[in-house]
């Protein structure tokens, strides 16, 4: 069974820029958690989808969004990048909610 | 607000000895708790994981404890390999769902 998958892999940006990054969950899994992994600050979460519908969300700006579409897939968006946001984003899948989470391989997000 | 934190940043061990990596958690209403392994360039790796109505859980070499009287959570390593060099991460949940990571410890298998 294939594991999480994110696209881009990595990607540059300049500042000011938007940028959007997809994952994929693990077949049957209804659980999308994107989280933003830098040096400094360690993982951080951004938000959960279940259901198409964002459960939560973590003490991010609003240029950070994201969605869930109805086979699971997520995107998420960065509008107006800063340079603080280059990290490492992971997205982790779950079957449910609470449920044990899976990591993709991330995408490295470098802004200049 | 509540966080979740490893009590060593690094932890250097010798090839075939066992590894003890801790974790402390200050959320007292947290009810799940996953360990995961990180290596260069990858994104975090499951490993094992326990729910608050377990005080241990056995794996394929690796044993999680959990003590909920003093919020203390640790993950053993049986017999160290070099492939076990990484870094490792504690996350704690409670009903809001959101993993809560602590700044993981780099553990170092010497030959």
């Amino acid at each position: 069974k294939a594991g999480v998958t994110q696209t881009p892999r990595y990607l540059i940006k300049t500042r000011g820029q938007q940028v959007t990054l997809s994952c994929s969950p693990i077949s049957g899994h209804r659980s999308v958690s994107w989280y933003q992994q830098t040096p400094g600050q360690g993982l951080q979460f951004l938000f959960e989808y279940f259901s198409e519908t964002q459960r939560n969300k973590g003490n991010f700006p609003g240029r950070f969004s994201g969605r869930q579409f109805s086979n699971s897939r997520s995107e998420m968006n960065v509008s107006t990048l800063e340079l603080g946001d280059s990290a490492l984003y992971l997205c982790a899948s779950s079957l449910d909610p609470g449920q044990k989470a899976f990591f993709g391989q991330g995408t490295r997000l470098t802004v200049v | 607000g509540e966080s979740v934190g490893l009590h060593l940043p690094t932890l250097s061990v010798q090839e075939g000895d066992n590894s003890i990596i801790n974790c402390a958690y200050s959320n007292s209403a947290s009810d799940y708790f996953i360990w995961y392994k990180q290596e260069s360039g990858k994104g975090p790796q499951f490993i094992i994981d326990i729910r608050s109505n377990m005080d241990k859980r056995q794996g394929q070499r690796v044993t999680v404890l959990l003590n909920k009287t003093v919020k203390h959570l640790s993950l053993q390593i049986a017999a160290t390999q070099p492939g076990d060099s990484a870094v490792y991460f504690c996350a704690e949940t409670s009903n809001d769902y959101k993993l809560s990571f602590g700044a993981g410890t780099t553990v170092t298998v010497r030959a």
